[in-house]
């Protein structure tokens, strides 16, 4: 079955500090990858993107993720966290090959400490 | 406000109630869906609209669920016979397709509203 895993339940990172997030997920021979952010009591709302072209990708609020077809990850990464980042952040994947539903991560939690 | 809107945004409810919960999409997608998401879980999807046509059905979505969209605009989820297993954030998301993609599988993003939250008592 088609899955996203986002391994890190909870995220600690101090304000300043760089962040990474980890997503896999299973195999698709044309996956559309997205980062969702959700903050306590709003909808979701889009972070970024991958469709095709540059493996490297950048969103909004200095966020950027890398796809990479051989381990089939999609990492979040921000080189410098605000405190407002604090949030859950959720991968998402359209597996073509099985219609064209958003399959969702787990999330990962972010906390941030000044 | 052009976004996704969804009414109620809280329900209480107790065990064997029926809920509907309704959904108005951005006007001009064509796309509709519904997904459910639970305490430290991720959305789940429940099912989507192409204009008014169900074009596909989660397994999660049992005979007690049911959904329309009947002119293509707004919609609304129904739960019969509600169970405290029901309690949970329903979300809703609208699409569009792509400029010049008629016919292709939409890769379009998904705009979510703040989802109806649920709870069974």
């Amino acid at each position: 079955a088609q899955s996203v895993t986002q391994p890190d339940i909870h995220i600690t990172v101090s304000e300043g500090a760089s962040l990474e997030l980890r997503c896999n997920y299973s195999y698709g021979a044309t996956p559309y990858l997205f980062w969702y952010v959700q903050s306590p009591g709003q909808g979701l709302q889009l972070l970024l993107k991958y469709f095709s072209g540059d493996t490297l990708v950048q969103g909004i609020k200095g966020f950027e993720a890398e796809f990479k077809r051989s381990q089939s990850s999609f990492n979040l990464r921000k080189p410098s966290v605000h405190w407002s980042d604090a949030a859950e952040y959720f991968c998402a994947v359209v597996f073509m090959e099985y219609g064209n539903k958003l399959v969702f991560g787990a999330g990962t939690i972010l906390r941030v400490k000044s | 406000d052009t976004g996704v809107s969804q009414d109620p945004r809280h329900k209480i409810t107790k065990r064997g109630q029926n809920v509907t919960f309704r959904c108005d999409p951005i006007s001009e997608h064509n796309r509709l869906y519904w997904y459910r998401q639970t305490l430290g879980q991720g959305p789940e999807f429940l099912t989507y609209f192409q204009n008014e046509a169900q074009l596909e059905k989660s397994r999660l979505l049992s005979d007690r669920f049911s959904a329309e969209r009947p002119k293509g605009s707004f919609s609304t989820l129904e739960i019969q016979r509600t169970e405290q297993g029901d309690s949970a954030m329903y979300l809703c998301a609208s699409s569009g397709t792509l400029p010049g993609a008629s016919g292709a599988p939409n890769t379009g993003e998904l705009f979510f509203g703040e989802g109806s939250r649920l709870t069974v008592l």
